[in-house]
């Protein structure tokens, strides 16, 4: 059964430092890895998508990797803003076609201003 | 495009009555994803339907809970009799089946 986790539950950073969130996931057999953002009392908001043939992708201050052999994935944010605050989610869709995704519980980010 | 449309937006109820949670998906989206949210166990999938045929239904909880999809931008998911521990924000994804769901604000049901 596939598994996944973020470390760490939650972090603390002034503004401006780049930071790295992780995500490990027990099963590499993975169709792809979705990175997710949810503002307190929200929905979710997709950040990025990697596919399993993919090692990387990038939006504006963001960036995620996979590591698919290894079981991780990490979503860098570059330069971070008080904005950038909520809890970001990593989920993997662990059969091709399925979407049954599989989600971890999170990693609730504080910038500081 | 509106997103993801869920209604209500909070739904407070008293233990044993019925609940009807609602969502549109976005328009040309072939897949629908009902998911339960809790602070002990995350975001767990209950059921998805693709081309408004449920194909996976196993994580719903009991038989007290039930989902419909009786056209392409419409959804139900009816808990009865609810009950204290239903208490959760319930959250309807869509997408279109080539990678990435895009998610509605969610319900909040408080069941006293």
């Amino acid at each position: 059964k596939q598994e996944v986790t973020q470390i760490p539950a939650a972090l603390s950073v002034p503004e401006g430092e780049n930071l790295v969130l992780n995500c490990s996931f027990t099963d590499s057999a993975i169709y792809n890895l979705q990175w997710f953002r949810q503002d307190p009392g929200k929905g979710l908001t997709s950040l990025l998508l990697i596919q399993s043939s993919q090692r990387e992708q990038t939006s504006g201050r963001l960036n995620a990797s996979l590591d698919k052999s290894s079981g991780r994935s990490t979503l860098y944010i570059a330069a971070s803003q008080p904005g950038d605050s909520a809890t970001y989610l990593c989920a993997v869709d662990p059969q091709g076609g399925s979407e049954k995704l599989v989600f971890g519980k999170g990693t609730k980010l504080t910038v500081n201003p | 495009d509106a997103g993801v449309i869920q209604s209500p937006r909070h739904e407070v109820t008293e233990m044993g009555q019925e609940v009807t949670l609602r969502c549109k998906p976005i328009s040309g989206h072939n897949s629908l994803f009902w998911y339960r949210q809790t602070m002990m166990r995350g975001l767990e999938l209950l059921i998805y339907f693709n081309n408004n045929v449920p194909i996976d239904d196993s994580g719903m909880p009991e038989d007290r809970f039930s989902a419909k999809m009786p056209n392409a931008s419409f959804s139900t998911l009816k808990i009865q009799p609810s009950e204290p521990r239903d208490s959760a924000v319930y959250f309807c994804a869509s997408s279109t089946g080539q990678g990435g769901q895009y998610f509605g604000p969610g319900t909040r049901l408080t069941v006293t």
